[in-house]
């Protein structure tokens, strides 16, 4: 079936970049997507790549697609304190109706 | 515009008791969804809705009902709740269209059952 994987936490500090890396299953995923949670609060969505692209670059922030490894990674430059949050990385399902979570990364930025 | 609204933010519950749980957009979206989130395990689809009047199956629908009566609005019901439904409940909504398919999320109702 469809599955997310992601590892849960991370440590990083302030003005080091970020890597948060995903696997998915399904190869016939044809969008993928960051969504982050701040605490308290629910999920908005950060950035996405349809599956014909292998990069996508947006301010900070660095999506890397691998398709034949069916692995995701977001890259976050010169993280603030601001960024601590959770990171969840998602696939849109088959059918087009769900999207399916990974569990999330909690990541942590040391001042 | 106030996007997806929850009602309520928070319940404390007695096991066996019931509840209601009213999530409301005012984005014309189509399908709507409901998600429990519990540490470590990310979000887990309990039902969801493609249309005003009709409603599926998720990933873990045990022990939850849902309705959607009119377009804006999908509620979720604990019909007899227990200590596993301690959880924080997260609605979400979508366009059937559109350039990413992102979903809308509310801000959550954090529900312990005691």
């Amino acid at each position: 079936g469809e599955d997310v994987e992601q590892s849960l936490f991370l440590s990083v500090r302030e003005g080091d970049s970020s890597v948060i890396n995903c696997t998915y299953t399904d190869s016939s995923s044809t969008y993928l997507y960051w969504y982050k949670q701040e605490p308290g609060a629910g999920l908005q969505l950060l950035t996405y790549i349809f599956s014909n692209m292998d990069m996508k670059q947006d301010q900070r922030l660095t999506v890397l697609l691998n398709k034949k490894d069916k692995h995701l990674s977001l890259r976050i430059a010169d993280t603030q304190t601001g960024d601590s949050a959770i990171y969840f990385c998602a696939e849109r399902g088959t059918g087009g109706f769900k999207t399916i979570f990974g569990a999330g990364t909690r990541l942590f930025v040391k001042a | 515009n106030a996007g997806v609204t929850q009602t309520p933010k928070f319940r404390v519950l007695k096991t066996g008791q019931s509840m209601t749980l009213l999530c409301a957009q005012d984005m014309n979206h189509e399908y709507m969804y409901w998600y429990r989130q519990d540490p470590g395990m990310g979000l887990r689809l309990i039902h969801y809705s493609v249309g005003e009047g009709t409603t599926a199956k998720g990933e873990v629908p045990d022990g939850y009902n849902v309705s959607r009566l009119k377009k804006q609005n999908f509620l979720l019901g604990l019909e007899s709740a227990a200590p596993s439904q301690t959880s924080v409940y997260f609605c979400a909504s979508r366009t059937a269209s559109g350039v990413s398919y992102e979903q809308y999320f509310g801000p959550g109702t954090r529900l312990t059952v005691t």
